[in-house]
C-alpha cells in the first residue's frame, strides 16, 4: 500500500549540475503531477501528465522537463540546477476523476548551491 | 482562471477552543474544493472535500468545513482544538470545467497554531 513514492528525500546540487527526481505510483492513477513548495507561495505546477506518452507545462515549467513512459512512473529532470530551484517538490496522482482528491508523496527536499 | 485566497498567513487557537481557517476562491465554473493538512517533513494529506450536496462536510481527525457559495468560500472548521492540529492547512480548488492534470489550484497556506 505504498501509494506515491519519492526519491530522494534530501539533495544537494552546485550550480549547473542536473538530476532527476523520481516519483512512482501503484494506484494506476491517469493523473500526475509535479508541485514546487516555497514559503509563503503555496503550491505551484511545475508540469502533469494526464497519461503516458502525455505531458504538460504548468505554471512555473522553465529549468524542469518530464515524461512519462509508464502509468507508474514521472520523472522531473533539473537540467542544469540554479539556486532558484532550492525548494521542496512535491509529486501527486489522482485517479480520472476530477472530483476526488489528490495523493502526494513524502517530497524532496533540493538545496542548489 | 481559478483562483484561492487564505487571508491568514497564522491562526492562533487555545486548546479545547473551536478554531476556524479561512479560504475564499474564484472559478468560472462550478468548484470542488479540498482541504490538505501538511505536519512538519511531510507531504500534504487529505482532510476534506466539496464536490455537491450538503454544504457542511466533515472529513478525517474531526474536522468540517461550510461551502457557501454566494460568499465564495469554504472555512475549515473544529469545535475543539488539540495541540495536535497544529500544523500548515491548504485550501485548494478545482474547476469543473477542467484545465491541468488534476487541476487544483493552491492556497498560500494558514499556520495553525494550537496553545496548551
Amino acid at each position: 500500500n505504498a501509494g506515491v513514492t519519492q526519491t530522494p528525500k534530501f539533495q544537494v546540487l552546485k550550480t549547473g549540475q542536473s538530476m532527476t527526481l523520481q516519483c512512482a505510483q501503484d494506484m494506476n492513477h491517469e493523473y500526475m503531477s509535479w508541485y514546487r513548495q516555497d514559503p509563503g507561495m503555496g503550491l505551484r505546477l511545475i508540469h502533469y501528465s494526464v497519461g503516458a506518452g502525455i505531458t504538460d507545462q504548468g505554471e512555473v515549467p522553465n529549468g524542469y522537463n518530464v515524461s512519462r513512459s509508464t502509468t507508474e512512473d514521472f520523472p522531473l529532470r533539473l537540467l542544469s540546477a540554479a539556486p532558484s530551484q532550492t525548494s521542496v517538490y512535491f509529486c501527486a496522482s489522482v485517479n480520472s476523476f476530477g472530483f476526488t482528491e489528490a495523493f502526494f508523496g513524502q517530497g524532496t527536499r533540493l538545496t542548489v548551491v | 482562471a481559478q483562483s484561492v485566497a487564505q487571508p491568514e498567513d497564522q491562526v492562533n487557537v487555545a486548546e479545547g477552543n473551536p478554531l476556524t481557517v479561512k479560504c475564499t476562491y474564484s472559478v468560472s465554473g462550478n468548484p470542488y474544493l479540498f482541504w490538505y493538512v501538511q505536519y512538519p517533513n511531510r507531504g500534504l494529506q487529505f482532510l476534506l472535500k466539496y464536490i455537491t450536496g450538503d454544504n457542511l462536510v466533515k472529513g478525517s481527525y474531526g474536522f468540517e468545513a461550510e461551502f457557501n457559495k454566494s460568499q465564495t468560500s469554504f472555512h475549515l472548521k473544529k469545535p475543539s482544538a488539540l495541540v495536535s492540529d497544529s500544523a500548515l492547512y491548504f485550501c485548494a480548488v478545482r474547476d469543473s470545467a477542467g484545465g491541468g492534470a488534476d487541476g487544483l489550484t493552491f492556497g498560500k497556506g494558514t499556520h495553525l497554531i494550537i496553545q496548551p
